[in-house]
């Protein structure tokens, strides 16, 4: 175990659903991340979250809604996706939050599918 | 802007060998350097880092890696092969300086280590 989980671990979801995914970490970090992985493609950087601020948004869609309520909690809001949005969606922490040379720790993932 | 090229998207190597999974970067000045491990089903698990000092850098499961900063490059190595090494692993880039949040990550190489 990375100290960071992920719930759900799968997901179906349709095109008109809204749904939320919740990340925690347990590690005391104060930098979160989303990624998408999806097949044949390197890993996407999507939101940084540092000391519960947003930092970073890599050009994604609306239909992805970030949100920080705390240093050890992210959740990724999710509402009228597309079927090419079928991923999965990883979230990892950091120790510093300015970047730097700090590892970051990733959760198991959640295994997004939308029909 | 930094890259990452993982030359071989698959390498296969038999149990008791030694392995070397290549990595190759670009980044403005100096960089720091990973290697992750994903297995089936699960996130990426932080294997070993260079930031400065000795080119040969050693990490979990009896990995280590070599920083050629005239070659670029940031080759993963282990001197015996174990099965359960097989796996996909993740090379990535992040540049030096405050902000810098995007850990750039190669498309993985698919390791296979045959009994």
């Amino acid at each position: 175990e990375t100290g960071v989980t992920q719930t759900p671990r799968h997901l179906v979801m349709g095109m008109t659903n809204k749904k939320s995914l919740k990340c925690e970490q347990h590690l005391g970090h104060n930098a979160m991340y989303w990624y998408k992985q999806s097949a044949k493609k390197p890993l996407e950087l999507m939101f940084v979250y540092s000391l519960e601020e947003r930092v970073e948004n890599n050009s994604v869609p609306s239909r992805f809604s970030p949100e920080c309520p705390n240093s050890s909690h992210l959740f990724l809001h999710l509402h009228t996706l597309q079927p090419e949005d079928s991923a999965l969606y990883l979230c990892a922490s950091s120790q510093d939050p300015s970047g730097g040379p700090y590892e970051q720790y990733f959760g198991p993932g959640t295994r997004l599918t939308v029909t | 802007a930094q890259s990452v090229a993982q030359p071989e998207d698959q390498v296969n190597v038999a149990e008791g060998n030694p392995l070397t999974v290549k990595c190759t970067y670009s980044v403005s000045g100096n960089p720091y350097l990973f290697w992750y491990v994903q297995y089936p089903n699960r996130g990426l698990q932080f294997l070993l880092k260079y930031i400065t000092g000795d080119n040969l850098v050693k990490g979990s499961y009896g990995f280590e890696a070599e920083f050629n900063k005239s070659q670029t490059s940031f080759h993963l190595k282990k001197p015996s092969a174990l099965v359960s090494d097989s796996a996909l692993y993740f090379c990535a880039v992040r540049g030096p300086g405050a902000g810098s949040y995007q850990l750039t990550f190669g498309k993985g190489t698919k390791l296979s280590v045959i009994p």
